[in-house]
This record gives structure tokens, sequence and C-alpha cells, in this order.
């Protein structure tokens, strides 16, 4: 079990550039949860996602960020019209199905720079 | 709102003590705690969570105390260890779904 992989590790895009960060939940989970990290600060929410469906966005800024988890593949968060303030490490979790959904694993992130 | 805060930003020990890292949460529905490592460059990993229906859960060197009088969460690192040197993040499950709410976390620094 490979674990919640992310890639790329390091990403670097110019001012106004799309980021595409992607996210493979650990085998058997179902669930997929983004979260942006700021230098020096705690993980901030920002989607919250099952296969085809987004749960809960409330953390996700209305403009410029979506996230998908399709039917095949891995989760997608992307970032359009990148600015540098979008610069932060971005982590995704993953947890099994169910109603308990306890266990949350999370991934060892992306590391975006705008430039 | 849900908000997980911790009261010390950074802690020092020296090698083979204790450690305890706390966190305040104000959630009183939250259901379910975990605290993370997390090591420079790295992503959270696990350390050890609880429920809210517990008030101790014991691991490997670690243990948990959940206080929902006073809405406290303890961290306790039995004989800390210089690889134990890392940021610590409270996270709580509350009402809003299943996803965690983080606190902003505690460097540990392990001196030897």
């Amino acid at each position: 079990n490979a674990g919640v992989m992310q890639n790329p590790r390091h990403l670097v895009r110019r001012r106004g550039q799309e980021a595409r960060l992607r996210c493979s939940p650990m085998k058997g989970h179902s669930h997929v949860y983004w979260y942006r990290q700021l230098p020096e600060e705690g993980l901030k929410f920002m989607v919250y996602l099952q296969k085809e469906n987004i749960i809960d966005e409330s953390g996700m800024p209305k403009e410029r960020f979506s996230a998908e988890f399709p039917k095949e593949g891995p989760s997608i968060l992307r970032i359009q019209q990148v600015v540098r303030g979008d610069s932060a490490a971005y982590f995704c979790a993953s947890s099994p199905p169910g109603t308990a959904n306890y266990g949350y694993t999370f991934g060892s992130g992306t590391r975006l720079t705008v430039v | 709102g849900e908000s997980v805060g911790l009261h010390l930003p950074t802690l020092s020990v020296q090698e083979g003590d204790n450690s305890i890292i706390n966190c305040a949460y104000s959630n009183s529905a939250s259901d379910y705690f975990i605290w993370y490592k997390q090591e420079s460059g790295k992503g959270p990993q696990f350390i050890i969570d609880i429920r809210s229906n517990m008030d101790k859960r014991q691991g490997q060197r670690v243990t948990v105390l959940l206080n929902k009088t006073v809405k406290h969460l303890s961290l306790q690192i039995a004989a800390t260890q210089p690889g134990d040197s890392a940021v610590y993040f409270c996270a709580e499950r509350g009402t809003s779904g299943s996803r965690l709410t983080f606190g902003e976390g505690t460097q540990l620094t392990v001196n030897p």
C-alpha cells in the first residue's frame, strides 16, 4: 500500500499560469480532502470530495480554485491565474468510506511557488 | 464557529524527559480528535486519535487525554527523543461533515 500519493512534489508557476495538483488516495479510500498550509501556520481546510461529488467546498476560494475527483483517476486541485499569495504547501488526505470515517492519512504535499 | 488552538507555540525539552503538548478546542460537539506530527518538508503523520466517548488513550510512548468539560486535549510523549522534534498539531472533527479542523501547531525541540 503506497499511501496517499501527491504529485508533483514541487511546482513553480509564473503569475497568471495554471497549477494542477494531483492526489491519489490510499487503496480502498473513497474520501479525499485538500488542505493548504502557509509557512509557519496550520493546515486550512479547502474541499472534501467523494468519487464524482464535491461534498464540502466551504474552504475553497470562490474564484480561480476548483477541485474534482473523477470516477477514474486521481483527484485534481486546479488553480487558475495563480498569484503570489497562492504560494503554499497543498496537502491531500484520504479516509475510508462509511459513516464512521475514521483514519485520515496525508500525502507528502505539493509545494507551489508562484514567481 | 469551530476553532482549535494551542496554548504554547514552542516547547523545548531535554532528551529523556516527558513532553506535554496542549490543545484547546471550542466546538463542544466535536466527536473525534487526532494528533499529528509534521517534520520539516513532510506531510502530517498520524500519531494517535481519540473519540469523544473516551478520556484517555495510550499508544507506544504517547498518551492522549481528552477533557470535554474544559474542552482540552493533550499529548504526552514519554522519554522524548531527538527524533520527536517536529511540529505537533491537534485536529478535531466537528459537526460540519467529515473535515478536520487543525490548530496552529506547537514546535517541539528536543535537546540532547
